[in-house]
């Protein structure tokens, strides 16, 4: 199993700025993600955290909105930049220690944009 | 375009009584369906996972069934329980490499 420390829980954050979201697992894992959840939606993936390399977007996610560091196997940041109302949500973060027939959760950041 | 549909928003049912929750997909060949709880202000917890060719999967009081025919899954909770109470999400994937994607999920209230 995989234990993750997510961190800031929550956050009020003024139009224009950005919010790096931290993700910190107890054991390494192949495959972190992060995910977005807005209100009485369901979670839609954001991207796969690539150790050593760029991560991998989703269609309707770009980089330079969401820049993606995961620099070794336990360790992954997200940040939400220039942002705005629309990017008010949960961001979770997951991993999974081979592949993705069993991911372990964060408890999430919830971001409110004003 | 591919889609994951769970039956209903919620679904409340008195404790003691099986409460049984639908995952439908289209336009997909899933290798394998997950199913999650999520409380409020947590992330998902994983609870089971059914490949393509099993049919039935059971863990304690749970049990998910699987029909790539009808391209359903059926989440059974027996002996409910006010504890049982969260969101149910359903996911699916391609394979082991592919991006799990998930439904909205079903809130079931377990009414003592």
């Amino acid at each position: 199993s995989a234990v993750i420390s997510q961190k800031p829980s929550r956050d009020i954050c003024q139009r224009g700025t950005s919010l790096t979201i931290q993700c910190q697992v107890d054991s390494q894992v192949t495959m972190m993600f992060w995910y977005r959840q807005q209100p009485g939606q369901s979670l839609t993936l954001i991207a796969t955290a690539n150790q050593g390399s760029e991560a991998t977007y989703e269609s309707g996610f770009v980089i330079d909105k969401f820049p993606i560091s995961r620099p070794n196997l336990t360790f992954s940041t997200l940040t939400v930049s220039n942002m705005s109302p629309e990017d008010s949500s949960i961001y979770l973060c997951s991993a999974s220690p081979g592949s993705n027939e069993k991911l372990f959760f964060g408890s999430g950041t919830q971001l409110s944009v004003l | 375009s591919q889609k994951i549909e769970q039956n209903s928003e919620a679904l409340n049912i008195q404790e003691g009584k099986t409460a049984t929750l639908t995952c439908n997909y289209t336009n997909y060949s899933p290798a394998y369906l997950q199913w999650y709880r999520q409380d409020p202000g947590r992330g998902p917890v994983f609870l089971l996972l059914i490949r393509e060719n099993e049919k039935e999967k059971r863990k304690e009081r749970l049990k998910v069934t699987f029909d790539t025919t009808l391209k359903q899954s059926l989440f059974h909770i027996t002996a409910s329980q006010p504890a049982d109470s969260a969101t149910y999400l359903c996911a699916l994937a391609s394979s082991g490499n592919t991006p799990l994607v998930f439904g909205k999920g079903t809130r079931l209230s377990v009414i003592a």
